[in-house]
């Protein structure tokens, strides 16, 4: 089955750092990803849509200055946080749809990224 | 935009016994409908789906039924294992990959 690689899976930062998070589709190409939020015990919020090549679509209340999504190729996506603070703390889980099942809206989960802000 | 909601949103029961989780959704336009496991602090699992094309899907213990017209769908887990117990998640998109997420479900199955 299609494999989305997520790293790192938990990281811990000061207040002010910027952080990255990587997602690579491992065995297929992507040209779209996704990037989630996760709040304990809540739902997956979508942030934003990541296009190989393009500029990310980000859903309405997410700040794409705060949230920078870069999709260079058809199997890696990055999102960084830049200058983290304690309320960007959260569960930050990205997937991937594979080249020709876009239509098909199938989408394979990465493994996800704990992040705590301090 | 799709609005998906689901309930209940904690379902206990007892080993053996089925368990149903039901969301509707608000966008006609949605056409591929999802349902995800999620343990504690892992990735969602795509455990079944089902198109708008068709009304029912059965895979082993799992089935999900959709309603088009009353715009819900609802998923049915019989002889219910304690391996059973996660979150489950229902979903809903359309051909532009949009995908809403119902707030989730917490089952327990109880040996």
């Amino acid at each position: 089955g299609a494999v989305v690689s997520q790293h790192p899976s938990w990281v811990i930062c000061k207040s002010g750092t910027s952080v990255k998070i990587e997602c690579r589709s491992l065995d297929f190409q992507a040209t779209t990803m996704f990037w989630y939020r996760q709040f304990p015990k809540q739902s997956l919020m979508l942030m934003a849509t990541s296009n190989e090549g393009s500029k990310a679509t980000y859903e309405q209340g997410v700040e794409k200055d705060k949230f920078l999504i870069n999709h260079a190729s058809l199997t890696l996506s990055t999102l960084t946080v830049t200058s983290a603070h304690p309320e960007d703390s959260s569960f930050y889980i990205c997937s991937a749809s594979l080249v020709g099942q876009l239509a098909k809206n199938i989408q394979y989960f990465g493994a996800g990224t704990r992040l705590s802000v301090l | 935009g799709e609005n998906v909601e689901q309930h209940p949103s904690t379902l206990s029961v007892q080993e053996g016994d089925s368990a149903v989780i039901k969301c509707t959704y608000s966008d006609s336009a949605s056409n591929y409908f999802p349902w995800y496991k999620q343990e504690l602090g892992k990735r969602p699992q795509l455990i079944i789906d089902i198109r708008s094309n068709v009304g029912e899907k059965k895979d082993q213990r799992i089935a999900v039924t959709l309603n088009k017209t009353a715009k819900h769908f609802s998923l049915h887990i019989t002889e219910t294992q304690p391996e059973d117990s996660a979150v489950y998640f229902c979903a809903a998109s359309d051909n532009n990959n949009d995908m809403r997420f119902g707030a989730g479900t917490r089952l327990t199955v109880k040996p």
